[in-house]
């Protein structure tokens, strides 16, 4: 079963313009980790935010983490039409070491 | 350097036959994953390895479903008489333990006929 769900399902914007995308969990975490996936190939690490932080920033991105909410969200700034892809929250679950992962966000961003 | 490898990397086979995936961590991770992702969905957890045993093999959706690790690095996952439900890309990470990014191949895309 999945503990993450994200929204939106997908997204469409401009170049230039900011996208956002949110996650929500279930149970407590150890941490959480963006991820992104182009068509066809594997997925590639992002950022991960630990369970004591706030928010976290890497370039472009910015993840906040509400533990009281249980939610999370990732701010891409300045989209671009490479960052096209798709994007998966995953959850480090408190009890055992397995990662969950989200349905994912589809990003297109148009030239 | 050299990443996760996955081989196949496409795999056809017939309802019925037994399949090998194969994946090669990098070097030094001691934490590898195997999960399932179909068309639109995110990646299913299968089984997690810390070292050479299963920490976690929770995900495993039923008996027929087998995944060794035998010297803790390149690990095998077994389908025994495989489904057409079992069509999917097969994912496997390694990372450097609990807590830390992982590290993903490209898959193996099975497809069950």
């Amino acid at each position: 079963s999945q503990q993450g769900e994200e929204d939106p399902q997908a997204l469409s914007i401009q170049e230039g313009e900011n996208a956002t995308m949110n996650c929500s969990y279930k149970t407590s975490i150890n941490n959480l980790q963006w991820y992104r996936q182009n068509s066809g190939r594997g997925l590639v690490h992002l950022i991960l935010i630990r369970s004591n932080e706030r928010e976290k920033h890497s370039g472009r991105l910015r993840v906040t983490l509400d533990t009281s909410k249980k939610s999370s969200s990732l701010l891409i700034t300045a989209s671009r039409a490479a960052d096209t892809a798709s994007y998966f929250c995953a959850t480090d679950l408190l009890q055992g070491g397995k990662l969950i992962f989200g349905q994912g966000t589809e990003l297109s961003v148009k030239p | 350097g050299a990443g996760v490898s996955q081989t196949p990397s496409n795999k056809v086979t017939e309802k019925g036959k037994y399949v090998e995936l194969r994946c090669d961590p990098i070097s030094g991770h001691t934490a590898l994953y195997w999960y399932r992702q179909s068309l639109g969905q995110g990646p299913e957890f299968l089984i997690y390895f810390q070292g050479t045993g299963a920490a976690d093999d929770s995900g495993l959706p039923n008996d027929r479903f087998f995944a060794v690790r035998p010297e803790g690095s390149v690990s095998t996952l077994k389908i025994q008489r495989t489904e057409r439900g079992d069509s999917a890309v097969y994912l496997c990470a390694s990372s450097l333990g609990q807590g830390t990014p992982l590290h993903f191949g490209n898959g193996t895309r099975l497809t069950v006929t």
